[in-house]
């Protein structure tokens, strides 16, 4: 059984810092690797996406990687701002997953960053 | 612009009381699914559908019903109400299968059973 895992549970930054979010997966076997970002009562955004194959992936200030032999994946934050305060899903989309293209969380990283 | 749409945003139901959770998505995506978010337990499975008139179930399924009649909207009904089922409940949406493709989440709706 696919197991997610995000490490730290959360972090505090002050303003303008680089940052790194970590997420492993006990399978290797994927299809592909989803970074989704919650506000507080709010629905989940996505990020970014890797495709198995892909070692990663960038947007603005974000960038993604992936290492799918080792299990891992991590995602680099450049100059955070206040408004990145939320926090961060990884989820992966297993081969051996029957049900469709369901995805497996982590439990997320609750990032704060302080003016 | 609307993407996928979740209502209502709040309930609150009385144990045995029964409701639907509506999900619809604009974007023609065959792939539609329900999670429910609980502290400590992450996001989990409950149903999905691969398109119109195909379901199945996720990790989570008792307790709740699904139908997909049409392309754009998915459904959540559940049967008799219990606090067990106190979560937030989000809709998911994508391409085809689903399979290698980003998902497109709604923003939930927070279920409260008294």
């Amino acid at each position: 059984k696919q197991e997610v895992t995000q490490i730290p549970a959360a972090l505090s930054v002050p303003e303008g810092e680089n940052l790194v979010l970590n997420c492993s997966f006990t399978d290797s076997a994927i299809y592909n690797l989803q970074w989704f970002r919650q506000d507080p009562g709010k629905g989940l955004t996505s990020l970014l996406l890797i495709q198995s194959s892909q070692r990663e992936q960038t947007s603005g200030r974000l960038n993604a990687s992936l290492d799918k032999s080792s299990g891992r994946s991590t995602l680099y934050i450049a100059a955070s701002q206040p408004g990145d305060s939320a926090t961060y899903l990884c989820a992966v989309s297993s081969e051996r997953e029957t049900s469709g293209s369901r995805l497996t969380f982590g439990e997320g990283t609750q990032l704060t960053v302080n003016p | 612009n609307a993407g996928v749409t979740q209502t209502p945003k709040f309930q609150v139901l009385k144990t045995g009381q029964s409701m639907t959770l509506q999900c619809a998505q604009d974007m023609n995506h065959e792939y539609m699914s329900w999670y429910r978010q609980d502290p400590g337990m992450g996001l989990r499975l409950i149903h999905y559908s691969v398109g119109a008139g195909i379901t199945d179930q996720g990790e989570v399924p008792n307790g709740y019903n699904v139908s997909r009649s049409t392309t754009e909207d998915f459904p959540l009904r559940l049967l008799s109400a219990a606090p067990s089922q106190t979560s937030v409940y989000f809709c998911a949406s994508s391409f085809g299968t689903g399979i290698g493709q980003p998902q497109h989440f709604g923003d939930g709706t927070r279920l409260s059973i008294l």
